[in-house]
């Protein structure tokens, strides 16, 4: 049983740039949930799909968006990248509707770097 | 807003010592609480939760944590730790309100000389 997984593994883009990063959930998990993790610190909620729709949002900036597809899978896009995105980035699946608790499994994230 | 506090940023014990990381959140209202684990090399997983009943829950690896409402507190235990315990620890929480939403803390780095 696949867990989820995560595209590219590494990145490296310039200040201005855009970036498009890809999920794909556990097999039977329909929400994603998106968290940024900075250097020495733990992640922080950007936002969460179910449904293909945006259920919920941490306070991160409209160049922050996302989509999630017909199959679950999802992707996070960031426009007009800064330095202070550079990061990891987390996805994490969980089943079940997502206006409850359910535990969710976390990929091996993207390293994102931006010069 | 919810914040989860971790006193400890890095943690450095011999093998077979004792442990135990402290972990505060601020919330008013209903949580569930977790510790994550990232080993080096790995993803994120699970340590354990707490989301009602007996406040001792007890995890993976003989991890244990005790959930203390009074003091909004959420330690980590070990009795005994393991070389192979080296790694970063962070506690969460999950605002009963606010679905699958978590907010992590910033995360303690443990060291395990062998």
């Amino acid at each position: 049983d696949a867990g989820v997984t995560q595209s590219p593994t590494h990145l490296i883009k310039t200040r201005g740039q855009q970036v498009t990063l890809r999920c794909s959930p556990k097999s039977g998990h329909d929400t994603v949930s998106w968290y940024q993790q900075a250097l020495g610190q733990g992640p922080q909620f950007i936002f969460q799909y179910y449904e293909e729709e945006e259920r919920q949002r941490g306070n991160f900036p409209d160049r922050f968006s996302g989509h999630q597809f017909p199959n679950y899978s999802s992707e996070l896009n960031v426009n007009a990248l800064l330095l202070g995105d550079s990061a990891l980035y987390l996805c994490a699946s969980s089943g079940g509707l997502a206006d409850s608790y359910n535990e969710q499994f976390f990929g091996p994230g993207t390293r994102l770097t931006v010069l | 807003a919810q914040s989860v506090s971790q006193h400890n940023h890095h943690v450095i014990l011999s093998e077979a010592a004792s442990l135990e990381l402290g972990c505060n959140y601020s919330y008013g209202g209903t949580v569930n609480l977790f510790w994550y684990v990232q080993y080096p090399g790995q993803h994120l997983q699970l340590l354990l939760k707490y989301f009602s009943g007996d406040p001792l829950v007890k995890g993976i690896k003989g991890f244990e944590a005790e959930f203390i409402k009074s003091k909004f507190s959420f330690n980590l235990r070990k009795p005994s730790v393991q070389w192979s315990d080296t790694a970063e620890y962070f506690c969460a929480v999950n605002a009963y309100s606010s679905a699958s939403k978590i907010i992590f803390g910033s995360g303690t780095r443990l060291s395990i000389r062998p």
